[in-house]
């Protein structure tokens, strides 16, 4: 089954103590992003990655790190997480258009 | 960065009603996407329009790109309970050579009433 999976779904942790979200696609995509979505501000793009090795800048990546050193997986790192980065996370895929096709199913963060 | 304003915010209505929500922007754009948010899921890519003035169905749902590339519509014929959701319009900008970022309006509430 084609699908994009997240771990962990849910999280709770402590303000500075860094945390990794892997994210992982079993279709062989080369875009992939991240987003984060908080109540009345929608989705909001971290990162994308066009393919192995090149990576970009959404709109809001300030505090979070990605690398893709393997077409299949797209980590999202928060080297030391803050209250502010309390939210919904998204990793999406899709094959070849610069746009996601394919949702995980999230990971719900919760930084005290 | 770019902003989509999406409107309405929220609609409630009766279930077999249609609906109409919208997209605009302050800049153009070459591509309009609209996707649908299950309540506790990731949203599914509904139509992706490619072209000025493009109209494309998928079942009870019809999408236009704007004429003025500025704009985009969503309607829902028929509206079913399982419509319910969270709809929204994004759209893809160049952030330098073959580079694009993706912004996404905040997206409209629908609650069908059966």
């Amino acid at each position: 089954e084609a699908q994009v999976t997240q771990n962990p779904r849910y999280l709770i942790t402590v303000t500075g103590k860094k945390l990794t979200v892997t994210c992982s696609q079993n279709m062989n995509h080369e875009y992939m992003s991240w987003y984060r979505q908080d109540p009345g501000l929608g989705l909001r793009q971290i990162y994308y990655s066009m393919n192995v090795e090149v990576t970009d800048k959404g709109d809001v990546p300030e505090g979070y790190k990605v690398s893709r050193k393997e077409k299949r997986n797209f980590p999202l790192i928060l080297e030391s997480p803050s209250p502010n980065q309390t939210s919904l996370y998204f990793c999406a895929s899709s094959p070849t258009v610069f746009w996601p096709q394919h949702f995980g199913d999230g990971t719900r963060l919760s930084i005290l | 960065g770019q902003q989509l304003n999406q409107s309405p915010q929220s609609m409630f209505i009766q279930e077999g009603e249609d609906v109409s929500m919208n997209c605009t922007s302050s800049s153009i754009f070459n591509t309009w996407l609209w996707y649908k948010q299950d309540p506790g899921e990731g949203p599914v890519l509904l139509i992706a329009l490619y072209k000025a003035g493009e109209l494309t169905s998928n079942g009870r749902l019809t999408a236009q790109f704007g004429i003025t590339r500025k704009d985009s519509f969503l309607n829902i014929s028929a509206s079913i309970p399982s419509d319910v959701g969270i709809y929204f319009c994004a759209g893809p900008t160049n952030s330098g050579g073959s580079n694009y970022k993706l912004t996404f309006g905040k997206g409209t509430l629908l609650t069908v009433n059966p």
